[in-house]
């Protein structure tokens, strides 16, 4: 098990709504990285959070937004949710940007948007 | 657009037999390879990981092949058991830039018969 705790574990939501996913890093790392997972699919890159500041996007639209803490943690936030927005939406931690540094991945959230 | 192909979709070999995946990969700034293990309801978990200086990596059962004229790498588990029933992705990640993120594979969902 790594230490990247993510919550909620589940999670239902309406067609239009808005939605908040957290996500604590590992002990000692101050990069944070969020994928989506589509059912039977490998996980899609979000965005990624170094120190506060975004440092990268993927092709997500921006009503997908995140933030970063001061202790490294970090939020999804999902607006106006679409039916496609069903999945596990993963974040993983690593210790820097560098390429030596591993990313290790929470358990997900599943989102499930009815 | 793709840039990590993998193959093939699902496997099914005998407990001590050996699971060969393959991924390929378009993108000749990638110049970090690691393997995935995701089992249901779980985020995936680092395996193994090589890097393009090095034309195999071996730790305990599992190996990684590397072909870097060929744009090609694979993972080998030798003596396959039950419990390596998994589904595995292979990803590719740039060590320099903005966003070191991973770029994964669709996934391989291997079966290991008793």
């Amino acid at each position: 098990e790594t230490g990247v705790t993510q919550s909620p574990t589940h999670l239902i939501k309406t067609r239009g709504q808005q939605v908040t996913l957290r996500c604590s890093s590992q002990s000692g790392h101050n990069t944070v990285s969020w994928y989506q997972q589509a059912l039977g699919q490998g996980p899609q890159f979000i965005f990624q959070y170094y120190r506060e500041e975004e440092n990268g996007r993927g092709n997500f639209p921006p009503r997908f937004s995140g933030l970063q803490f001061p202790n490294y943690s970090s939020e999804l936030n999902v607006n106006a949710l679409e039916l496609d927005d069903s999945a596990l939406y993963l974040c993983a931690s690593s210790a820097g940007l560098g390429g030596t540094y591993e990313q290790y991945f929470g358990p997900g959230t599943r989102l499930t948007v009815t | 657009q793709q840039q990590v192909k993998q193959s093939p979709q699902s496997l099914i070999v005998q407990k001590g037999g050996i699971s060969i995946i393959n991924c390929a990969y378009e993108n000749t700034a990638f110049d970090y390879f690691p393997w995935y293990q995701q089992f249901p309801g779980k985020g995936p978990a680092l395996l193994i990981a090589i890097r393009p200086d090095v034309s195999e990596k071996k730790e305990g059962r599992f190996t990684i092949s590397f072909n870097k004229s060929a744009k090609q790498f694979s993972l080998h588990i030798m003596d396959s058991q039950p419990g390596d029933s998994a589904t595995y992705f292979c990803a590719a990640r740039r060590s320099s830039g903005s966003a070191r993120q991973l770029t994964f594979g669709s996934g391989t969902q291997l079966t290991v018969l008793p």
